[in-house]
């Protein structure tokens, strides 16, 4: 058990470019969570998986953002046409009954 | 709608020291609740949790907290500090069974500590 893995850690990209993250979640964990953190805040809910379904969305997530789990293992977390608003950490956690646990984040710039 | 106060931003605290952070929240019965720790660089760890039953909760790294519903408050407390406490610490409240989806955190208060 490696724990919650997310790849980049950092990205800084151009206005108006798209960006993807990837999580990969514990193995046999079947439900995974999109959070965002902004600098002075506590993580805000994104988005949820269960499996590959995704369940719930927040109203943070504009239509310039789009999650999929295709296989109901690792996640993308893509934002399309990126704004200076979107600067911040992007956490990604999964869970099973006994606790929720989450990755290091991607802290994702935008100039 | 659920939400979660943590007053303090910053707290400074010697080493040794006893610590108590405090959060109140605001929900209509009695919800989940938890604490969690974000060290530099770090994931949020998990540091302990209220679902029901005993209202001093006993987590990791030698932290407890106290749920009082009187005060609708859940304090993080540690009797004597080490320097690797020093983090963020986040409140969260959730409704009973609602996932950890349904979960709001705190703005966090930032723990330093002095030697």
């Amino acid at each position: 058990d490696t724990g919650v893995s997310q790849d980049p850690r950092h990205k800084i990209t151009k206005r108006g470019q798209n960006v993807t993250f990837r999580c990969d979640p514990i193995s046999e964990h079947n439900r995974l969570y999109w959070y965002r953190q902004t600098l002075g805040q506590g993580p805000e809910f994104l988005t949820y998986f269960q499996n590959e379904a995704q369940l719930e969305k927040s109203r943070l997530l504009s239509d310039r953002f789009s999650a999929e789990r295709p296989k109901g293992s690792f996640s993308t977390l893509e934002i399309q046409r990126t704004e200076q608003g979107d600067s911040a950490m992007y956490l990604c956690a999964s869970s099973l009954e006994s606790g929720v646990f989450f990755g290091q984040g991607t802290r994702l710039t935008v100039v | 709608a659920q939400s979660v106060t943590q007053p303090d931003i910053h707290i400074t605290v010697s080493e040794g020291a006893s610590l108590e952070l405090r959060c109140n929240y605001s929900y209509g019965a009695t919800p989940y609740l938890f604490w969690y720790v974000q060290s530099p660089g770090q994931g949020l760890q998990l540091l302990l949790k209220y679902f029901s039953g005993d209202t001093l909760v006993q987590g990791i790294k030698g932290f407890e907290a106290e749920f009082k519903r009187s005060q609708s408050s859940f304090n993080l407390r540690k009797p004597s500090v080490h320097w690797s406490d020093a983090a963020e610490y986040f409140c969260a409240v959730g409704p009973p069974g609602g996932g950890y989806q349904k979960v709001t955190f705190g703005t966090g208060t930032k723990l330093q500590v002095i030697p």
